[in-house]
C-alpha cells in the first residue's frame, strides 16, 4: 500500500541555519503531497502542498518540490527561526480518501 | 467557521471505564478522520468516514474501540473498557469534497487512563 517515509529526528539547528527534512513516498499513480506542522499542544495544520510532478509548494519561507523521478518531497528553508520549532509531517493522498502521514520529524531551533 | 471542534480537551479516567470522545467537523466537509498520536507510534489513522459512512476501520486497535457518525456534523470515538495503553492524544480531522484532500485538524483530546 501507499506509504510515506521521513527522516527521523530530532533535528537540532541554530537560528538562521539551512533546513532540510527528507521525505520519500511509495504510491501508485499520481498522489498529492503535503507538509503539515504541529506546534506544541496543537493539532496539525497544513504548511504547503503540491499536486503534480515538478510542482513547488511554498509557505512561510518553506519550500518543497514534487519529484516523481525520485519519489521525494523534501522540505527546505533557507534560514530557520526559533519559532519554527515544531514537529513536521510529510503526507500524501491518493485515489481513495485516505490521508497517509509519515512518523513526523521534531525540529529544535536554538537561539 | 470555528474549525474542527473536539471535546473534551483532556480526559482522565480509571482503567475499565468507558470513554467517549466527540468531534464536530467543519460544516460542508464530507470526510472525517480519527487519529491517535503517541510518542512511540506517532500518528496512527484509526478510522475514516466519507459522507457519514465508515470506509476504512483497519486501524482500530481492537474491539474495545468503536466509532460512529450519526450525521454530517457529529462523530464519536468510544473506548470500552479503557486500558492504560490507550493513553494518547486523539485527533479528529475533516476534509472537504475535492480531489486534493487537505485535512483540517481539531486541537485533540488528551486521554489518560490510570
Amino acid at each position: 500500500g501507499d506509504s510515506v517515509t521521513q527522516m527521523e529526528g530530532p533535528v537540532t539547528l541554530s537560528e538562521e541555519a539551512f533546513l532540510t527534512i527528507n521525505c520519500t513516498y511509495t504510491a501508485t499513480g499520481y498522489p498529492s503531497l503535503f507538509w503539515y506542522v504541529q506546534y506544541p499542544g496543537e493539532g496539525l495544520q497544513l504548511l504547503l502542498k503540491a499536486t503534480k510532478a515538478d510542482d513547488k509548494g511554498s509557505n512561510k519561507g518553506f519550500e518543497a518540490t514534487y519529484r516523481k523521478e525520485t519519489t521525494s518531497f523534501h522540505l527546505e528553508k533557507g534560514s530557520v527561526q526559533v519559532s519554527d520549532s515544531a514537529v513536521y509531517f510529510c503526507a500524501l493522498t491518493n485515489r481513495d480518501d485516505k490521508i497517509i502521514f509519515g512518523k513526523g520529524t521534531r525540529l529544535h531551533i536554538l537561539p | 467557521d470555528a474549525g474542527v471542534i473536539q471535546s473534551p480537551r483532556h480526559e482522565v479516567t480509571e482503567m475499565g471505564q468507558e470513554v467517549t470522545l466527540r468531534c464536530k467537523p467543519i460544516s460542508g466537509h464530507n470526510s472525517l478522520f480519527w487519529y491517535r498520536q503517541t510518542m512511540m507510534r506517532g500518528l496512527e489513522l484509526l478510522i475514516y468516514f466519507n459522507n457519514n459512512v465508515p470506509i476504512d476501520d483497519s486501524g482500530m486497535p481492537e474491539d474495545r474501540f468503536s466509532a460512529k457518525m450519526p450525521n454530517a456534523s457529529f462523530s464519536t470515538l468510544k473506548i470500552q473498557p479503557s486500558e492504560p495503553r490507550d493513553s494518547a492524544v486523539y485527533f479528529c480531522a475533516s476534509s472537504p469534497t475535492q480531489r486534493v484532500k487537505e485535512a483540517f485538524f481539531g486541537q485533540g483530546t488528551r486521554l489518560t487512563v490510570v
